[in-house]
């Protein structure tokens, strides 16, 4: 069956980046866009961006261009999402999906 | 962006009883292709989201069908026919005509 498994938590210092990731499997990786979505802690969710997994072609919130870069290794089936300059205002789970179904989120803790 | 209002924000229910979300749009979510991309997850607590409907009405694979979903152009309705102790959660209403896609802000669901 279809599986998003994200990496695991992570506790970062304020101005650093994170890479974070999430591995398909159960269908075919280039036939569903993956989608991006933040989660800031006990409030609504926001949509970060898209990646095509086949061709690579993104689109971001505006809100995120500068904060998000989208990528994926076709050939291990995982999509990436690299946060930069990291602020306390990141603190939030981030999940990755391909709508129909959702990863088990990953939180973020940016904190000196 | 836009908006997507979700009404009521809280919602308390006994179990059989049926319920009904609102979820209304700062625009029409008909797109050029003639489908209206307007979906509607849940999350239940500690979870990640999942999806419930798509395209305003067709049940994804797996839900039950006491949930349905009505609407069109800007003024969508999720349904509950039959609460159970399982659908206890926030539910969130998601369009994805226009980009940057978003969400509502979430409608709690109680069980007395």
């Amino acid at each position: 069956q279809v599986n998003l498994l994200q990496s695991g938590a992570a506790l970062v210092k304020p101005g650093a980046s994170v890479k974070l990731s999430c591995k398909a499997s159960g269908y075919t990786f280039t036939d569903y866009y993956i989608h991006w979505v933040k989660q800031s802690h006990g409030k609504s969710l926001e949509w970060i961006g898209y990646i095509n997994p086949n061709s690579g072609y993104t689109n971001y919130n505006e809100k995120f261009k500068s904060k998000a870069t989208l990528t994926v290794d076709k050939s291990t089936n995982t999509a990436y999402m690299e946060l930069s300059r990291l602020t306390s205002e990141d603190s939030a789970t981030y999940y990755c999906t391909i709508l129909g179904y959702w990863g088990q989120g990953v939180m973020v803790t940016v904190s000196s | 962006d836009v908006v997507l209002t979700q009404t009521p924000p809280t919602l308390s229910a006994t179990i059989g009883q049926s319920v009904s979300i609102s979820c209304r749009s700062s625009q029409s979510l008909l797109d050029s292709d003639g489908d209206t991309y307007l979906n509607w997850l849940l999350q239940r607590p500690g979870q990640s989201p999942q999806l419930l409907i798509y395209s305003v009405s067709n049940l994804e694979s797996g839900v039950p069908n006491r949930f349905s979903g009505s609407g069109s152009e800007t003024d969508f309705t999720l349904k509950i026919s039959g609460v159970e102790a399982e659908d206890l959660g926030v539910y969130y209403c998601m369009q994805a005509t226009h980009a940057p896609f978003t969400f509502g802000s979430g409608t709690k669901l109680e069980i007395k």
